[in-house]
């Protein structure tokens, strides 16, 4: 089964880090770029980071650039979300999606939930 | 990084059909044939629905479609079910460091 499950989410201070964790299983996870979504309580979609299939190229949105940092082990099946310098802002449920091609995501984690507060 | 902009709420009665819009620029709807639609029930991940402006994925029903007129994305619901209620989002992409776009989202209720 084609499957991403993220992990890692929690209760952190402002301030503070957390590491979110995006394992995937059923693909060849090497082949695929992949995207961080976040979606506050109450509110829509965010795009988060982008990753190509080597992480070779990522890019961040302008809320979260310079905090948070996205790296991918293609020999692992994992990725990571590493997030710096928390505000209540960032409280949100994190998911990981796959990304074909730069053009849609088609696979989506159940998503994990960050709660920054003090 | 301005959202795409959808309407906030839509509704239709049983067996009606209804259409959501999605209106962006030429650096994104209207420059790229990269739009695609997701549905996303309360606590649930989002669900891909429409790629690629009008391609439905394996599974998805076929009173789901999509189009797309210069700047502006479409998704047409037919014949609407109770279990289509839900948020709708489209997204697309830009080619920019910000390669990903939302909508805000349109809160679709079956009366």
């Amino acid at each position: 089964e084609v499957q991403l499950v993220e992990s890692g989410g929690g209760l952190v201070q402002p301030g503070g880090s957390l590491r979110l964790s995006c394992a995937a299983s059923g693909f060849f996870f090497s082949a695929f770029e992949i995207n961080w979504v976040r979606q506050a309580p109450g509110k829509g979609l965010e795009w988060v980071s982008f990753s190509t299939t080597r992480g070779t190229t990522v890019y961040y949105a302008d809320s979260v650039r310079g905090r948070f940092t996205f790296s991918r082990d293609n020999a692992k099946n994992l990725m990571y979300l590493q997030m710096d310098s928390l505000t209540a802002e960032d409280t949100a449920v994190y998911y990981c999606a796959r990304f074909p091609g730069e053009s849609y995501m088609d696979v989506w984690g159940k998503g994990t939930t960050v709660i920054v507060s003090s | 990084q301005s959202a795409l902009t959808q309407p906030a709420s839509v509704s239709g009665s049983p067996g009606q059909s209804i259409t959501i819009s999605c209106t962006g620029t030429s650096s994104d709807v209207g420059g790229y044939n990269r739009v695609s639609w997701y549905q996303q029930h309360p606590g649930k991940a989002p669900k891909l629905m429409i790629y690629d402006v009008s391609n439905r994925p394996s599974g998805v029903s076929d009173r789901f479609s999509g189009s797309k007129s210069g700047n502006t994305a479409s998704l047409t619901i037919s014949g609407l079910q109770a279990e289509d209620e839900a948020d709708y989002y489209c997204c697309s992409y830009r080619s920019s460091s910000t390669i990903v776009l939302f909508g805000g989202g349109t809160k679709l209720t079956v009366l």
